[in-house]
């Protein structure tokens, strides 16, 4: 069974921190990897993708890929309480896994 | 671009009623839409693929007697919850694949369906 983990939240940074977001994936042969974001009561938006190992970077947003560990991080630089949402890590395979989401707060 | 509709935003039925949840796609051909359900402080739970023109694939566990998923058109996809239950309560979300898939996938704004 394919699975897409993520690091329980609620994750709590100050303002202006840098906050750490991960997700581990099961099947090696995955090839891109999409970060969104979801607010309370909305459906999901997508911020970042990544498709090859390394950092991708979009403004205050980096993932940053691992494919030997299977591993997916996303950085958010200088946080703001804007940034208060759940990230879903999102692994397609012949459909979309979605991994269980971190919960984040910015506290001002 | 990219945009898929999803109608209505909110529904209250009664039990036993049936509701109908749709999904257009705005701007661009969808042959594939997503069908997730998503319960309080959880994420979104995968309950069936639908392909335009070809019956659904449905997850594990999810109902398709009750769960009726049409697609007979590129550009819209819908949702029927049949003889909805208290327990059917929850936000339920299309999404779609943007092609090439780089793009990711497109969600629609989703439903808070509500059974008293």
């Amino acid at each position: 069974q394919k699975e897409v983990e993520q690091n329980s939240g609620p994750l709590s940074v100050p303002e202006g921190a840098i906050a750490s977001l991960n997700c581990t994936y099961s099947d090696r042969g995955s090839q891109s990897f999409f970060w969104y974001r979801q607010y309370s009561g909305k459906s999901p938006e997508l911020i970042m993708s990544i498709y090859s190992n390394g950092d991708q970077e979009d403004g205050r947003f980096t993932a940053q890929l691992n494919k030997a560990s299977q591993y997916v991080s996303l950085l958010i630089r200088d946080s703001q309480p804007s940034d208060s949402a759940t990230y879903l890590c999102a692994v397609p395979y012949d459909k979309v896994i979605f991994g269980p989401g971190t919960s984040l707060s910015v506290i001002p | 671009g990219a945009v898929v509709s999803q109608h209505p935003s909110r529904v209250i039925c009664k039990s036993g009623t049936s509701v109908k949840i749709e999904c257009r796609s705005l701007d661009f051909q969808a042959t594939t839409m997503f069908w997730y359900r998503q319960f309080p402080k959880q994420s979104l739970m995968l309950m069936a693929t639908s392909n335009e023109g070809s019956k659904a694939t449905y997850e594990q566990g999810v109902e398709k007697d009750k769960f009726l998923i049409n697609h007979a058109s590129l550009t819209l996809s819908t949702l029927t919850v049949t003889s909805a239950h208290p327990e059917d309560s929850s936000f339920y979300i299309c999404s779609a694949p943007i092609y090439p898939l780089n793009y990711g996938y497109t969600f629609g704004s989703g439903t808070r369906l509500t059974v008293v």
